[in-house]
């Protein structure tokens, strides 16, 4: 089944460090790969997105996600967190075959610490 | 370039109500999709409209219905509400199923 998974639930980083939230894809053909981002109350926001160009892909705020087809993975990086950063975290797919909507992981709540 | 409206953004309703949540997408995007968001969940797809016609469902019971009109603005009812219904629900507009889904500030559901 056409799935994608986001590693913890929970990622916790100081300010100023490394910041890399996991995600991966089950598919037999490299879909197309998003990742958005949620502040309180608020609506999702698209940091950015793979759609077969590049495979590593520069988005908002610093981010930038990296597309392994071999590992069927498409983290999310940022060299230096900020406490703005803060907020949770959704990887998205969209499955080549089909009219199937975005399939989204279940999310991941990064914290920022001082 | 006007993003997704959605409307209101809060809510509070008695069990056994009803309640319509409207979304206005952005101009030229003919996919709706609607999303349920509960701490306990996580982000739920409810349903999907295209060109006025239902693509996808998820699997959530009757009373969630929902349709989109000739200007692709969409609806969401939910009949006869439950505590359990009290959430944030999402609604999301896109090109089509394959593009990026552009998203709108949700509805905040509470259920007394």
């Amino acid at each position: 089944a056409q799935s994608v998974t986001q590693l913890g639930s929970h990622v916790s980083v100081s300010e100023g460090a490394l910041v890399l939230l996991r995600c991966n894809y089950s598919s037999s053909v490299p879909p197309y790969l998003f990742w958005y981002v949620q502040y309180p109350n608020q609506g999702l926001q698209l940091l950015l997105k793979y759609t077969s160009a590049a495979t590593l892909v520069k988005g908002i705020n610093g981010f930038e996600a990296e597309f392994k087809k071999s590992e069927t993975s498409f983290h999310l990086t940022k060299p230096s967190a900020h406490m703005s950063d803060a907020a949770e975290y959704f990887c998205a797919v969209s499955f080549i075959s089909g009219n199937t909507p975005l399939v989204f992981g279940k999310g991941t709540r990064l914290s920022v610490i001082a | 370039k006007a993003g997704v409206t959605q409307t209101p953004r809060y809510l509070i309703k008695t069990r056994g109500q009803q309640v319509t949540l409207s979304c206005s997408p952005i101009s030229g995007h003919r996919s709706v999709s609607w999303y349920q968001q509960t701490p306990g969940q996580g982000l739920q797809f409810l349903f999907e409209y295209f060109s006025e016609t239902q693509r996808n469902k998820g699997n959530f019971p009757g009373r969630f219905s929902g349709r989109q009109f000739s200007n692709s603005r969409s609806e969401m009812n939910v009949s006869t509400l439950e505590l359990g219904d009290s959430a944030l629900y999402l609604c999301a507009s896109s090109r089509d199923s394959k593009t990026e889904a552009f998203f709108g500030q949700g509805t905040r559901l509470t259920v007394v």
